[in-house]
């Protein structure tokens, strides 16, 4: 069985561009997690889906920041403009059934440097 | 929010010695306490976890222990091999929807 799969792995863009990230979560897992990343830290919650539901986008810098999950499958997350401390790596996440208990299991992530 | 700080930062040993990482956690509310394992280039992988009404848990080489009072908990591997090198996280959860991640420890096993 597939993984969570991510594109792009890596992204480098100029400050004030816009970026976006896709993920694809394993089939049937109906939560889904978008985490940042910075250099030798843990991963940070940026807004967890449940279905096409943004349950918890607490974390998520609104005025940048965007994310969507349409029909409950795949998810973007979109970055407009980026700004130099928006380079980390971004990485989704999935897991079946709701709550936070039971494995979540990562994509790759997608490395971001913005210049 | 949930603060969860974890120790040693770094961590070399030598082939078949034990590694031990540390973490405390700073809501005593919290109840799930998983332990992910991330490999260079990789996402992040659960290798154990431990819920507040079990004190230890193991899997083969590996154990993890909780103590509610002290608001602590920890990673044991025991045996090292080369392939544990890699970054541990541990986390906790605040209820059931939000999981706080430490910083990560680097682990060496040095053949």
């Amino acid at each position: 069985e597939a993984g969570v799969v991510q594109s792009p792995r890596y992204k480098i863009i100029e400050k004030k561009q816009p970026v976006a990230f896709w993920c694809n979560p394993i089939s049937g897992h109906n939560t889904l997690y978008w985490y940042r990343q910075n250099l030798g830290q843990g991963p940070e919650l940026l807004i967890r889906y449940e279905n096409e539901e943004a349950v918890d986008d607490s974390q998520l810098p609104k005025d940048r920041f965007s994310a969507e999950r349409l029909k409950g499958v795949d998810s973007t997350l979109k970055i407009q403009p980026a700004e130099l401390g928006d380079s980390a790596v971004y990485l989704c996440a999935s897991k079946s059934g709701t709550g936070v208990t039971g494995e979540l299991f990562f994509g790759e992530g997608s490395r971001l440097t913005v210049l | 929010g949930e603060n969860v700080e974890q120790h040693p930062s770094t961590l070399s040993v030598q082939e078949g010695d034990s590694a031990v990482i540390k973490c405390t956690y700073s809501d005593s509310a919290s109840n799930y306490f998983p332990w992910y394992k991330q490999e260079l280039g990789k996402g992040p992988q659960l290798i154990i976890d431990i819920r507040s009404n079990v004190g230890e848990k193991k899997d083969q080489r590996i154990a993890v222990t909780l103590n509610k009072t002290a608001k602590h908990f920890s990673l044991h591997i025991t045996e090292t091999q080369p392939e544990d090198s890699a970054v541990y996280f541990c986390a906790a959860s605040l209820g059931d929807y939000k999981l706080s991640f430490g910083a990560g420890t680097t682990v060496t096993v040095r053949a």
